[in-house]
């Protein structure tokens, strides 16, 4: 079981906004930054947020990152057919010394 | 151009030790703040994160495997080798090293986060 809780799967038609939501602790996603990866199947995970809601450069600002408290979410606006992959979050973790991953969301584009 | 791979075994039997290498290039590991991270990914499940070593050779492993595991850096041949003992099936995943640009940020929160990965190496265990 993962110490950030993000839902298992997540769908949306084309063009339309989805949400992913990751739900963490005080030691985790209250004291220090959140960051989000997206993984193809068979592919390396790709940073898409780090730092609560940077973009890296060259990443599709239709990916936004936002944190209250000791949760995060992931927002995707404009849903894409190449948007169909998996979604992790991450942060460290004070009490583990060390970054702890979410269990990941399968985003489905109907 | 940060790129980095990792190589070692495919197959290793049970109790065995596994070692992989972690070669990069387009960054130092000298340089203030970078760090390489091991991350692990068994077929079908979530990511896993192993093992950091820092640009000060400062090393964090994952409390629930720290027993098993070293982590080390060789900045002459730019790599970061990790080793984990007494393989079990249960450890067959996919072995990624990533690039981390910064771990702390001075405004006081830890900010570590992986902005370049490998391709990734599966490792089965099995006799």
């Amino acid at each position: 079981q993962s110490v950030l809780t993000q839902p298992p799967s997540v769908s949306g038609a084309p063009r339309q906004r989805v949400t992913i939501s990751c739900s963490g602790s005080r030691p985790n996603v209250g004291n220090n930054a959140v960051n989000w990866y997206q993984q193809v199947p068979g592919k390396a995970p790709k940073l898409l947020i780090y730092d609560d809601d940077v973009q890296p450069s060259g990443v599709s600002d239709r990916f936004s990152g936002f944190k209250s408290g000791t949760s995060a979410s992931l927002a995707i606006s404009g849903l894409q057919s190449e948007d169909e992959a998996d979604y992790y979050c991450a942060a460290w973790d004070d009490s583990l010394s060390g970054p702890v991953f979410g269990g990941g969301t399968k985003l489905t584009v109907l | 151009q940060i790129t980095l791979k990792e190589s070692g075994p495919t197959l290793v039997k049970p109790s065995q030790t596994l070692t992989l290498t972690c070669t990069f290039s387009g960054f130092s590991l000298y340089s203030g703040g970078v760090a390489v991270g091991w991350i692990r990914q068994p077929p079908g499940k979530a990511l896993e994160w192993l093992a950091l070593v820092s640009w000060d050779d400062d090393k964090r492993y994952s409390p629930s495997l720290k027993n098993r595991l070293t982590v080390t850096r060789d900045t002459s041949k730019n790599q970061v080798v990790l080793t984990m003992s007494d393989m079990d099936p249960v450890d067959t995943a996919t072995y990624y090293c990533a690039h981390a640009p910064t771990i702390f940020d001075p405004r006081g929160y830890y900010d570590l986060y992986f902005d370049f990965w490998g391709q990734g190496t599966l490792v089965t265990v099995s006799s």
